[in-house]
């Protein structure tokens, strides 16, 4: 079974500095998909940025961006510039080939202090 | 372009009632998936539907839990005889096909008294 660990369950930074969230997962499977979503105080469910375990190239989605090592099977979550706004909790997700559902690890709950 | 609705926002049951959770997928999206979010947890695959199929359902508690999406109107997650471990957020996400990214709707805060 496919499993995602999220080692750091919390973190804080200041605001406008960088900070890196750390995921590991396990898996047999040569092609997936990984994912990053946040949920903010709202409780709502958003994604942030999505990787295809076949690119070679990181994804970036503005002042967000990935270090995706498929060999050591890790997928962590950089976040530049941190903003007020981004203080949530960070999911990291696994999609299986086999399937469509996804398997999320325990969270790290994210602070930007100002 | 209208998000993934659910509703209701939140539900309280007593025991042994009966808890019925609704979501309407994005315009254009025919796959649904449930995901459940015990507190301090994260979320949990549950099933995953198509229109009138259960794809997957290996998630889902053997017993009181079921799901339905048919081929007309909103999925439906039924859940019966609630007990107060059954307290949770619960889910929904959609996307246009499979393996496509899930767009997660505002969940439905169940809780049993």
């Amino acid at each position: 079974a496919q499993t995602v660990t999220q080692s750091q369950p919390e973190m804080s930074v200041q605001e406008a500095e960088t900070v890196t969230l750390s995921c590991t997962y396990d898996t047999s499977e040569s092609n997936y998909y990984l994912f990053w979503y946040k949920q903010p105080p709202s409780r709502q469910m958003i994604l942030v940025i999505r990787q295809e375990a076949y690119k070679q190239q990181n994804a970036t989605e503005n002042r967000f961006s990935v270090n995706f090592q498929k060999a050591a099977k890790s997928f962590s979550l950089k976040i530049s510039d941190s903003q007020l706004g981004d203080t949530a909790m960070y999911f990291c997700a696994f999609d299986e080939t086999s399937g469509s559902r996804l398997t999320f690890g325990e969270g790290t709950q994210l602070t930007v202090n100002p | 372009n209208a998000g993934v609705m659910q509703n209701p926002r939140h539900l309280v049951r007593r025991r042994g009632q009966e808890a019925r959770l609704r979501c309407s997928p994005m315009k254009g999206h025919s796959h649904v998936y449930w995901y459940r979010q015990l507190p301090e947890e994260g979320l949990k695959f549950m099933v995953y539907l198509q229109k009138e199929n259960i794809i997957d359902e290996s998630g889902m508690p053997k017993e009181r839990f079921s799901a339905e999406f048919p081929k007309e109107g909103p999925s439906i997650l039924r859940i019966q005889q609630v007990v107060r471990g059954d307290s949770a957020a619960y889910f929904c996400a959609s996307s246009p096909m499979m393996r496509e990214t899930q767009y997660f709707g505002p969940g439905t805060r169940l809780l049993v008294l």
